[in-house]
């Protein structure tokens, strides 16, 4: 089975500052990776993915994560946020090759923006 | 186009009361899904359909009852519910099974009275 971790429930910023949302994962088979954002009274929204390939991975509103398999993370990465950034944010993990259909989500991380 | 689209969005039933949930999308995706949301909280699978056929029933009470009609609908009804089973309802779509991207609708905000 797999599991998520986000190691930060809550993290506050100042904007225009740098952001990283940390994100641990745990599989004995090889997986698929997720961040999602949830703004307020929406549904989730698909940030970015990890399915194969480059390690680097850019997604929508300019964050960006890295797979690292050897530390089993996927944290994600924003050089300069804005006040509408402010949202919480899931990381999700998926085994392809267990034939499961679900996603596993991790507890979120509200990112708080402060002018 | 990435969308999924859920009515209503704000919903308000008593305990006695029949509703259904309603869930579409366009996009050609083969699995869908119902989860349940409470605040502060990540969303909670409910039920995956795959090709139209319901896949997974994450041991969900009989009063939530899912439905999927074709390949671009999906339902939930709803009967008898409880207080607690007030919650953002999300539906989602995935282009690729098992395991895939999931794209969620905005969700119905449902409150059992």
């Amino acid at each position: 089975a797999q599991s998520v971790t986000q190691l930060d429930s809550q993290v506050p910023v100042f904007e225009e500052a740098p952001v990283e949302l940390r994100c641990n994962y745990s599989s004995s088979v090889s997986v698929y990776l997720f961040w999602y954002v949830q703004y307020p009274n929406q549904g989730l929204q698909l940030l970015l993915k990890y399915l194969s390939g480059s390690t680097l991975v850019k997604g929508i509103n300019g964050f960006e994560a890295e797979f690292n398999k050897s530390q089993t993370s996927f944290h994600l990465r924003k050089p300069s946020v804005h006040i509408s950034d402010t949202a919480e944010y899931f990381c999700a993990v998926s085994a392809p090759q267990g034939g499961s259909e679900k996603l596993v989500f991790g507890k979120g991380t509200k990112l708080t923006v402060n002018p | 186009d990435t969308e999924v689209t859920q009515t209503p969005k704000h919903l308000v039933m008593g305990m006695t009361n029949k509703k259904s949930l309603k869930c579409e999308q366009h996009m050609g995706h083969r699995a869908m899904y119902w989860y349940k949301q409470k605040a502060k909280k990540p969303p909670e699978l409910m039920f995956v359909y795959s090709y139209e056929k319901l896949s997974i029933n994450e041991s969900v009470p009989s009063r939530f009852s899912p439905e999927c009609p074709n390949s671009s609908l999906l339902n939930l009804h709803l009967h008898a519910l409880q207080p607690e089973d007030s919650a953002l309802y999300l539906c989602a779509s995935s282009p690729r099974t098992p395991s895939g991207e999931q794209y969620f609708g905005p969700g119905t905000r449902l409150t059992v009275t």
